[in-house]
């Protein structure tokens, strides 16, 4: 069974970093694209990073030079480096995991809360 | 980037009627090399996460009840609920997958009337 588990996320201030995790089971993060998407309080999804799994890397325009995403085969899991931390970037943030034809997003994790607050 | 526009922002359906959420593409997400549509439904319940409904436009997902469909091609896509229940309250979004990040229609919210 595929999961997904977030953790990482809680409260910083601007100009802080955090680290998201996403520890993956059901799988491996290195045979799928993997990706992060955010949702700000009562707004929409937003993507925020694709790895693919040839390990190319691409980031929304907001998040390019702040943002990094990578994996740890080892462990299975996805990471979000996030530095220079604003309020905009508060927002729950979801790891998904790509079909294995590297389309379409098949599965979520359920979140984790990150808030950027002085 | 494709921009997504989804109709209307909310509905409120009677149990038991159709539900139908249009959602419109800047540019086609039809790819004709192999003559398939790349966008994506998403289903958001409160407090959860998404959850996929249809992929390439038409095809239900594993799991997902059949009176979900979706239709459509190039830049105008649909995703109808034929006989709502009260389980699809939700906020409902769809998804180009055509470029290498993708992007999200502004999301649909459907409740009962």
């Amino acid at each position: 069974e595929v999961q997904l588990v977030e953790s990482g996320g809680g409260l910083t201030q601007p100009g802080g970093s955090l680290r998201l995790s996403c520890a993956a089971s059901g799988f491996t993060v290195s045979g799928n694209h993997m990706s992060w998407a955010r949702q700000a309080p009562g707004k929409g999804l937003e993507w925020v990073s694709i790895i693919q799994t040839g390990g190319r890397t691409h980031y929304a325009d907001p998040v390019k030079g702040r943002f990094t995403i990578s994996r740890d085969n080892s462990d299975n899991t996805l990471y979000l480096q996030m530095n220079s931390l604003s309020a905009e970037d508060s927002a729950v943030y979801y790891c998904a995991r790509y079909d294995n034809s590297g389309s379409y997003p098949d599965y979520w994790g359920q979140g984790t809360l990150v808030s950027v607050s002085s | 980037d494709i921009v997504m526009t989804q109709s209307p922002d909310s509905l409120a359906v009677s149990l038991g009627e159709r539900a139908t959420i249009n959602c419109k593409s800047s540019q086609s997400v039809l790819n004709r090399s192999n003559n398939k549509n790349y966008l994506s439904w998403h289903q958001q319940k409160p407090g959860q996460p998404p959850k996929l409904l249809i992929y390439w436009a038409s095809t239900r997902e594993s799991g997902v009840p059949d009176r979900f469909s979706g239709s459509g091609s190039g830049t105008d896509f649909t995703l109808t609920i034929s006989s709502l229940q009260a389980e699809d309250v939700a906020v409902y979004y769809c998804h180009q997958y055509y470029g290498a990040l993708g992007t999200f229609g502004q999301g649909t919210k459907v409740e009962v009337k």
